[in-house]
């Protein structure tokens, strides 16, 4: 399966300010999602989004997250106000069924300032 | 609940020998396991995965794994390794049929030397 592709490749912002990372999935993908990594720890689920709808996030994806699918192809991760600690690689994977084996992008690297 | 734990954060083995990367699961289900493979500056590329069939599952380039339930194992190995194999791998946990999503271990950093 390809991948999906992510853009920005690398987002650097200042603490407070609202950055939006980008995934282009291909458009009959039904599942997506948005996981993490922050340098040295391990990858942590945040959301999954199906039908239009979050269906699962965790308790990190808390009231500065969103993620929509404004024009039904582009699939968006926002964060409100960053702060330092959600300095991060970000992953957007899809997938034509809920959990089957993901396909990841190569990630967003978000620096926070 | 569903975890994974990885033995060891850091493997490192010479070129053409054996590579034995270790993982240990707990679910409250039967689980689905992946392994999955990140090279520097790279995505998360899918090597096998396990889904109640066969134990013994291949995958990419060499790799394969065996699900043993009675250890709750699923240890990736490899009969000879090579300098592209260095790189960081996961295992990953997801129980059948629930809406959980993917679980995935702290990796395992696989360093392979000349």
């Amino acid at each position: 399966e390809p991948e999906v592709t992510q853009t920005p490749s690398h987002q650097v912002t200042q603490m407070g300010q609202e950055v939006i990372l980008r995934c282009v999935p291909i458009s009959n993908h039904l599942y997506f999602y948005w996981y993490r990594q922050i340098l040295g720890q391990k990858v942590e689920f945040l959301v999954s989004f199906y039908n239009n709808e979050i269906s699962e996030k965790s308790e990190i994806f808390d009231d500065q997250f969103s993620v929509e699918r404004p024009d039904g192809s582009n699939f968006t991760l926002k964060i409100r106000s960053t702060k330092l600690e959600d300095s991060a690689m970000n992953f957007c994977a899809r997938s034509e069924a809920h959990n089957s084996p993901l396909p990841f992008g190569n990630g967003t690297r978000l620096t926070v300032t | 609940a569903q975890s994974v734990t990885q033995l060891d954060s850091h493997v490192s083995v010479s070129e053409g020998t054996p590579v034995l990367l270790r993982c240990n699961y707990s679910s409250s289900y039967s689980p689905s396991l992946f392994w999955y493979v990140q090279h520097p500056n790279k995505g998360l590329q899918l090597l096998l995965k396990y889904t109640s069939a066969a134990t013994l599952v291949k995958g990419i380039n060499g790799f394969e794994a065996e699900f043993k339930k009675s250890e709750t194992s699923f240890h990736l190995t490899k009969p000879s390794a090579h300098m592209s194999d260095a790189a960081e791998y996961f295992c990953v946990v997801t129980p059948i049929g629930t809406g959980t999503a993917l679980i995935f271990g702290k990796g395992t950093t696989l360093s392979v030397s000349s």
